[in-house]
């Protein structure tokens, strides 16, 4: 069975302490991984397309790493303002339009 | 460009009641996937239609339908609510469908009474 797990499901950093967030996954035949920011009230918002082991994607302070079995998300030097929640998910090859979500880490920033 | 606009935000029903949901695309994106969001279970894929059709399904009862229009709106439809229904109902659009990202709308929060 296709599955994503995600860890920790709470993450508490101070302004400027840098941190990675883990996304496991077990998945017939992957045909992308996905990384999403969603805030209270909100719908996700896109992040990161991964593809294939070794691929890696960065922007502002995040950056996105895979390999056959797992992803991370490394924030660096975060801010307040990247406060959220942080989603994972895997569509499995053939499978169209389903994306497969972990449960999310929070995190939280403080000043 | 225009995201993907979900209407209504707000809905509020009793048991027993059905109602419609509906969803507007980004322009060009011609697949949309419902998905379903409660604290418990998190995100749970409902289905995808692509150019009117029906191409995949998640694991939840008939009550559950949708459809899509030949201008890639799509509409889903609850029927017989349950109180276990109550959850934010989230719509998505991409190209294909086919490992592109998906981009989320805000959602309608359904409170069942």
């Amino acid at each position: 069975e296709d599955q994503v797990t995600q860890s920790p499901e709470a993450l508490r950093l101070q302004e400027g302490e840098s941190s990675s967030l883990n996304c496991s996954y077990t998945v017939s035949g992957l045909r992308g991984l996905f990384w999403y920011r969603q805030d209270p009230g909100k719908g996700p918002e896109f992040l990161f397309t991964l593809y294939s082991a070794g691929e890696e994607k960065e922007k502002e302070r995040l950056k996105a790493t895979l390999t056959k079995k797992e992803s991370f998300l490394h924030i660096t030097a975060p801010k307040p303002e990247d406060s959220a929640t942080y989603l994972c998910a895997v569509q499995a090859t053939g499978n169209t339009g389903k994306l497969i979500f972990g449960q999310g880490t929070t995190l939280q920033v403080k000043p | 460009k225009a995201g993907v606009t979900q209407t209504p935000r707000y809905l509020i029903k009793t048991r027993g009641q059905q109602v419609t949901l509906s969803c507007s695309p980004i322009s060009g994106h011609r697949s949309v996937s419902w998905y379903q969001q409660t604290p418990g279970q998190g995100l749970q894929f409902l289905f995808e239609y692509f150019s009117e059709t029906q191409r995949n399904k998640g694991n939840f009862p008939g009550r559950f339908s949708g459809r899509q229009f030949s201008n890639s709106r799509s509409e889903m439809n609850v029927s017989t609510l349950e109180l276990g229904d109550s959850a934010l109902y989230l719509c998505a659009s991409s190209v294909t469908g086919e490992g592109q990202p998906q981009h989320f709308g805000d959602g309608t929060r359904l409170s069942i009474l």
